[in-house]
């Protein structure tokens, strides 16, 4: 079945730093969505990406969508204690509407 | 963020006690989501509802029980859980898909979750 892969899946980072985490899915994906969960919250819906190549930023955040719209980054630049928590891509299913396909996530812990 | 609201936000109950937990929207959303968050595991879709309608089971036990009144309600009715159904339930809405390719999806606005634990 199709799969949507993260990684790292742990990602430790000083602060100040720069990081990125890569998405990969299984099959080529309409759109792609990134989330964001602290610590103890719910997952929030950061962006949408739809087309190919695009590029889309949010202050600091940087995201991506590969040129075959299997695969996603997320880059984090000058990261802060803010920044703490965990990544989520998630994709559109090919096989039943409306339903998304999320990856296991990137947890992010900052060191100050 | 009060777009969706969840409560109970903890529950203890044990194996044999019936209990039912609530999600309410107020974004004007047709679609709603029922996820388990267990811990180091990715979040795993029980069920989806689109204008009322289950659209998706995804090989839940019986022992969970979905009920969507309207758009802008969803339950999720527990009943002789066990210790492993111990997890963050998280509710879920989005613009409703009727229509679409199937290919695409929108956006999905989380509620705080109910924390769930089976003695």
């Amino acid at each position: 079945g199709q799969q949507v892969m993260q990684i790292p899946q742990y990602q430790h980072v000083q602060e100040g730093e720069d990081f990125t985490t890569y998405c990969n899915s299984s099959t080529t994906l309409s759109n792609i969505q990134w989330y964001k969960q602290r610590p103890g919250g719910h997952p929030v819906f950061l962006i949408q990406l739809v087309k190919s190549g695009e590029v889309k930023k949010q202050k600091r955040l940087t995201f991506q969508f590969g040129e075959a719209k299997k695969n996603s980054s997320l880059h984090i630049t000058a990261t802060q204690t803010t920044d703490v928590g965990t990544y989520f891509c998630a994709g559109p299913t090919t096989d039943s509407w409306g339903k998304l396909q999320f990856g296991a996530g990137t947890q992010v812990v900052v060191t100050p | 963020e009060t777009g969706v609201t969840q409560t109970p936000r903890h529950l203890v109950m044990g194996m044999t006690n019936k209990k039912s937990l609530k999600c309410e929207q107020h974004l004007g959303h047709n679609a709603m989501y029922w996820y388990k968050q267990s811990a180091k595991k990715p979040l795993e879709l029980m069920f989806v509802y689109n204008f009322k309608e289950q659209t998706e089971n995804n090989s839940v036990p019986s022992r969970f029980s979905p009920e969507c009144p309207n758009s802008s309600h969803l339950f999720l009715h527990l009943h002789t859980l066990q210790p492993e159904d111990s997890a963050l339930y998280l509710c879920a809405s989005s613009q409703d898909f009727r229509g679409t390719s199937g290919k695409s999806s929108y956006e999905q606005y989380f509620g705080p979750g109910t924390r769930l634990t089976v003695t």
